[in-house]
């Protein structure tokens, strides 16, 4: 079964830092740009960051850029999202989702970030 | 960056009929470059749509969509219980990706 399953979620203060976890399961993980969306509470998708299939190249949002890190290692077959200087405006269940010629076929369940 | 504004903000119809959702651009999206998905409570997102037109795997061809340059629609041709949910529209034509702010289909 294609999975994606989202780990490392959290409470944290302002200012702090977490780093998010993306395991990927039945597909080559090598193969495929991998995404960072985020939704805050009863609001809509905001887009993150993404990451090339071998890492070499990566993009994000303006509301996170000199904070929040995109990585891959496509031996573990995971992405990683480093957040730090974290604020209140970060607070969502951040999904992380495949690319398919660029949009997002295969999502995960998300993993939950508080900063109060 | 691409703004994607979404109407309606809500649209409450009953099953059986036609839904009619639109997502408008600040700028032409190139190749259409636009997709849409469904979000249920507490699921996550399910891709519809991509190319602004082609079907992704799986979903029932009750739902179509059509659009280029700026205008795009997403349409129910009769809604199934199971279609009311939320709906996205979102460019992928370069980065930054965005996402429309989502109409709602609610039941009237």
């Amino acid at each position: 079964e294609v999975q994606l399953v989202e780990s490392g979620g959290g409470l944290v203060q302002p200012g702090g830092s977490l780093r998010l976890s993306c395991a990927a399961s039945g597909f080559s993980f090598k193969n495929y740009w991998i995404n960072w969306v985020r939704q805050a509470p009863g609001k809509g998708l905001e887009w993150v960051a993404n990451i090339k299939q071998d890492g070499t190249g990566t993009y994000s949002a303006e509301s996170v850029k000199g904070r929040f890190t995109i990585s891959r290692d496509n031996a573990k077959n995971s992405a990683y999202l480093q957040l730090n200087n974290l604020g209140a405006e970060d607070t969502a269940l951040y999904y992380c989702a495949r690319d398919y010629w660029g949009v997002f076929d295969v999502w995960g369940r998300g993993t939950r970030v508080t900063v109060s | 960056e691409i703004v994607l504004t979404q109407s309606p903000g809500t649209l409450s119809l009953s099953p059986g009929e036609r839904a009619t959702l639109s997502c408008r651009a600040s700028q032409s999206i190139g190749i259409s470059s636009l997709g849409w998905y469904q979000q249920k409570p507490g699921q996550a997102p399910r891709l519809l749509i991509y190319g602004a037109s082609s079907r992704a795997t799986g979903i029932p061809d009750r739902f179509s969509g059509s659009g280029s340059g700026t205008d795009f629609t997403l349409t129910i041709s009769r809604l199934e219980p199971e279609d009311f949910a939320v709906y996205y529209c979102q460019h992928y034509g370069d980065s930054p990706r965005t996402f429309g702010q989502g109409t709602k289909v609610e039941i009237k």
